[in-house]
């Protein structure tokens, strides 16, 4: 069974930097055709990709955010940790974390999903 | 950046009705890349086509996607109770432009 889970604070002030920490099981970042990724969701908005984890240290960036952001992975735990830098109120959202996928057919997907946490950002 | 444009912003239809939602890119996207996701209220996203015509594992083939040329269509044949929820059209474009969703379809009980 695939879990994942997000941790991290539920508010932070402007200026601050965000550190979110996804949590997962049931598959090995150490398998090709596997990463994870952030997505977040505005109140009442659309998702968002801001960043995906890969086999062999393959990091991809949303380019609108790539200057704040950085995804990495914890080598000796089943962990993928965001951090998002210069918080502003805009970036007020839920934050999910999501196993990337691909297959034979390059086709590629975000196939599980966390339960997502809300990250408020206000002083 | 490709853009995916969803139509309608909302549809309102009765339970055992046909559900037609269209997803529109604003340049050539290949469909190996053309996803679907159901959101419902309070939960996360889930994963119901890929590759604009595979349903995902798990999921009922009353749903189904095709594509023609830049225009993408999910299509839910027979409106279940549990159907009524917002629906995300998402693509690859490569790098390093990544991943995009569309703003989302509101299907929701007439």
């Amino acid at each position: 069974q695939i879990t994942l889970k997000e941790s991290g604070p539920t508010l932070v002030k402007p200026t601050q930097t965000l550190t979110l920490t996804c949590t997962f099981s049931g598959f090995s970042l150490d398998t090709g055709g596997v990463g994870v990724a952030w997505i977040r969701q505005p109140p009442g908005q659309a998702l968002e990709w801001l960043a995906l984890y890969r086999l062999t240290d393959d990091r991809r960036y949303n380019p609108s955010l790539s200057g704040r952001l950085s995804i990495t992975k914890d080598t000796s735990k089943n962990q993928v940790v965001l951090t998002m830098t210069n918080m502003g109120p805009v970036d007020t959202a839920t934050y999910y974390c999501t196993r990337w996928a691909t297959n034979w057919n390059y086709a590629d997907y975000f196939d599980c999903w966390g339960r997502g946490t809300l990250v408020t950002v206000s002083s | 950046e490709i853009v995916l444009t969803q139509a309608p912003g909302t549809l309102s239809l009765s339970p055992g009705e046909r559900a037609t939602l269209s997803c529109r890119a604003s340049q050539s996207a290949k469909s190996t890349y053309l996803n679907w996701y159901q959101q419902k209220p309070g939960q996360a996203p889930r994963l119901l086509i890929y590759a604009a015509s595979t349903r995902a594992t798990g999921i009922p083939d009353r749903f189904s996607g095709s594509e023609s040329g830049t225009d993408f269509t999910l299509t839910i044949s027979r409106l279940e109770p549990e159907d009524f929820a917002v629906y995300y059209c998402q693509h690859y474009g490569g790098s390093p432009r990544g991943y995009t969703f569309g703003q989302g379809t509101k299907l929701e009980i007439k």
